[in-house]
């Protein structure tokens, strides 16, 4: 089975701050994907990233980037100079490449910025 | 990119009612939805998986006679709680996927409060 964790319940910056949340993974499969979503208080996923397996490439997008460690079973993710905007609650998952397309999600962490 | 959309975004009911929640692909043919649960400052959990015009597969714990999923169409999920209690309240969100198994489409979702 997959396991998504995220030890980080609550994290709490000042506005300009850099801040990484962790994520962990565990699975016995070789191919996989991995994503992060954004939640802001109205509810919505908001879509950030998505990585298959096979790329251990660290991606940047503006004041995003993520790290992905296969040694470490890591993904992790930072914000570069935060801003209130960015306070939501975060949540990594995990989806095997083969057979269903079901989602495993982490516990979630809750980003706060504060002004 | 891909649009999915969920009636209503909120519902009040009385304990005893049933009520259905409809999870619309808005511009592309969703052979696979997903039904999630959320409790507040909670994960999400997968409820359900619906392929169009087949039974949904429930997750281990989930009681199918309570919450009926019907996959009628390419672009329409409903659920149903039905006799709706209290302990249902939560936030339910639907996901949609076209078949290139790489990305699911999350709706906005539903706020369910079972006085």
């Amino acid at each position: 089975a997959q396991k998504v964790t995220q030890a980080q319940t609550e994290i709490s910056v000042v506005e300009k701050e850099d801040v990484t949340l962790d994520c962990v993974y565990e699975t016995r499969d070789t191919t996989y994907y991995l994503f992060w979503y954004k939640q802001p208080p109205s509810g919505e996923l908001v879509f950030l990233i998505r990585r298959n397996s096979f790329d251990e490439q660290n991606e940047i997008s503006g004041r995003y980037s993520w790290n992905f460690q296969k040694s470490t079973s890591s993904f992790n993710f930072t914000i570069t100079a935060s801003q209130v905007v960015d306070s939501a609650v975060y949540f990594c998952a995990l989806r095997l490449i083969q057979g269903a397309q079901k989602l495993v999600f982490g516990q979630g962490t809750r980003l706060t910025i504060n002004p | 990119g891909a649009v999915v959309s969920q009636h209503p975004s909120w519902v009040i009911c009385k304990s005893g009612t049933s009520v259905k929640i409809e999870c619309r692909s808005l511009d592309f043919q969703a052979t696979t939805m997903f039904w999630y649960r959320q409790f507040p400052k909670q994960s999400l959990m997968l409820m359900a998986t619906s392929n169009e015009g087949s039974k949904a597969t429930y997750e281990q714990g989930v009681e199918k006679d309570k919450f009926l999923i019907n996959h009628a169409s390419l672009t329409l999920s409903t659920l149903t709680v039905t006799s709706a209690h209290p302990e249902d309240s939560s936030f339910y969100i639907c996901s949609a996927s076209d078949g290139s198994y790489n990305e699911q489409f999350f709706g906005p979702g539903t706020r369910l409060t079972v006085l």
